[in-house]
Formats: structure tokens, sequence, C-alpha cells
């Protein structure tokens, strides 16, 4: 298994211009998550998703839209990108927790590194 | 709006000292918690889960302790070891139907041989 797996790596943008970073899990997993990681700020939670078809807004959701079209799948948009969204953006999934009280540990990718000028 | 808080930011210790990390949580209405260590430019991997029903984990030299009522996590390293330098992160679940996390800063941790 290949796990989490993030596309691109890096990038760098221009202020205005927009890209789609790409989260796949080959885990079969429900769940998927996007976060950002900023120096002194931690992990925050942008959007996630419970299952194909559906989207919800995390803690710091402005400014990006999302897409789980597929399950496998969960697309990261930013439409218009701004100076405030260089950061490194972190995939994650998990399975969808049992019933009663078994929950179960997210997965990481790699990154993805962005900066904006 | 719960709020996660690891002391210290940072520690350096020797080859071979055993340590304590410390996670402490405004909210005791949590599903689970889970410690993560993060390599410099990394993404997470996964360390240790406790369940909102457990009191401890173990794998390896690693221990984790959980008190709920309290709100506080300990992160216990035995016999450290220059490889487990790394950035260690503490995250609670705080919706079970969503799984979704709250991270604190974490603990940057230097073992030097």
């Amino acid at each position: 298994n290949a796990g989490v797996t993030q596309t691109p790596k890096f990038r760098v943008l221009k202020t205005g211009q927009s890209m789609t970073l790409l989260c796949a899990q080959d885990m079969n997993h429900e769940y998927m998550y996007w976060y950002r990681q900023d120096p002194g700020m931690g992990l925050r939670l942008i959007h996630y998703s419970v299952g194909e078809g559906t989207t919800a807004k995390g803690e710091v959701p402005d400014g990006y839209n999302v897409s789980r079209l597929k399950k496998q799948n969960f697309l990261l948009g930013l439409e218009s990108a701004a100076p405030s969204q260089t950061s490194v953006y972190f995939c994650a999934s998990t399975l969808r927790p049992l019933s009663g009280s078994s929950y179960n540990e997210q997965f990481f990718g790699p990154g993805t590194r962005l900066t904006v000028l | 709006k719960q709020e996660v808080t690891q002391i210290p930011a940072a520690l350096s210790v020797p080859e071979g000292e055993n340590l304590v990390l410390n996670c402490s949580f405004t909210d005791s209405a949590i599903y689970n918690l889970q410690w993560f260590r993060q390599d410099p430019g990394k993404g997470l991997t996964s360390l240790l889960l406790i369940q909102s029903s457990q009191r401890e984990q173990t794998s390896g030299r690693l221990n984790a302790s959980l008190d709920k009522s309290s709100g506080r996590s300990t992160l216990y390293i035995a016999a450290s070891q220059p490889g487990d330098s790394a950035t260690y992160l503490c995250a609670v679940n705080i919706q079970g139907g969503s799984e979704k996390l709250v991270f604190g800063k974490g603990t940057k941790l230097t073992v030097n041989p």
C-alpha cells in the first residue's frame, strides 16, 4: 500500500493564481482531511469529508474549496492564492469509527509545501 | 473551544535518558487522544492512540497515559536514542462522528549522542 500520497510536493504561485492539491489514499478510508501547518500555529483543519460526495468546513476554510468525487481522492483548491496561504498542507485519512467506542488513528501524507509570492 | 497545550516546546537530553512529554487539553469531552511524531520536512507518523475509556497504551519504548478528568496526557520515552529526535505532537479527537482532531503545537526533542 502507498498509504496517503499528495501531489505536488512543492509549488510556487503568484498572488491571484489558482491551483489544486491532490490527495489520494489506497486504504479504503471513508474519512479524509486537509490541514495546514504554520510556524507557531500548529496544524489547523481546513476542510474534511466523511464520505464520497460530502464535504464540511473545518477551522480555517476561507479561501479554499474541496471536492470528494471519488472515495480515494480529496482535492483542495485555491481559487485566487494569497501570500497568507503560504504554508505546508497535509492530507490525512481514517476509517469510519466502529459503532461503540472504537476510534481510529489518522494517517498523514508527506505534505505539500506551497509558497505564494 | 478545545485548546491543546504541549510543554515544554523544546527539550534536549543526553542519549539513554528516560523522558516525559506533556500534553494538556481544556475540554475533557474527547473521544481519543493520539500522539504523533514529525521529522523535519516530513509528514506525521502515528505513534499511539488512546481511546477515551483507556488509561494508557504502550508500544516498545513508548508509553502514553491519559487522565481525561484532569485533561492531561503524557508520553514517556524510555532509554532515549538519537533517532528519537523529532517533534512530537498530541491531538485530541473532539467529534466522534467526524474524527476531527485538535493539535498541540508540539515538543521538539533533541537526543544528543
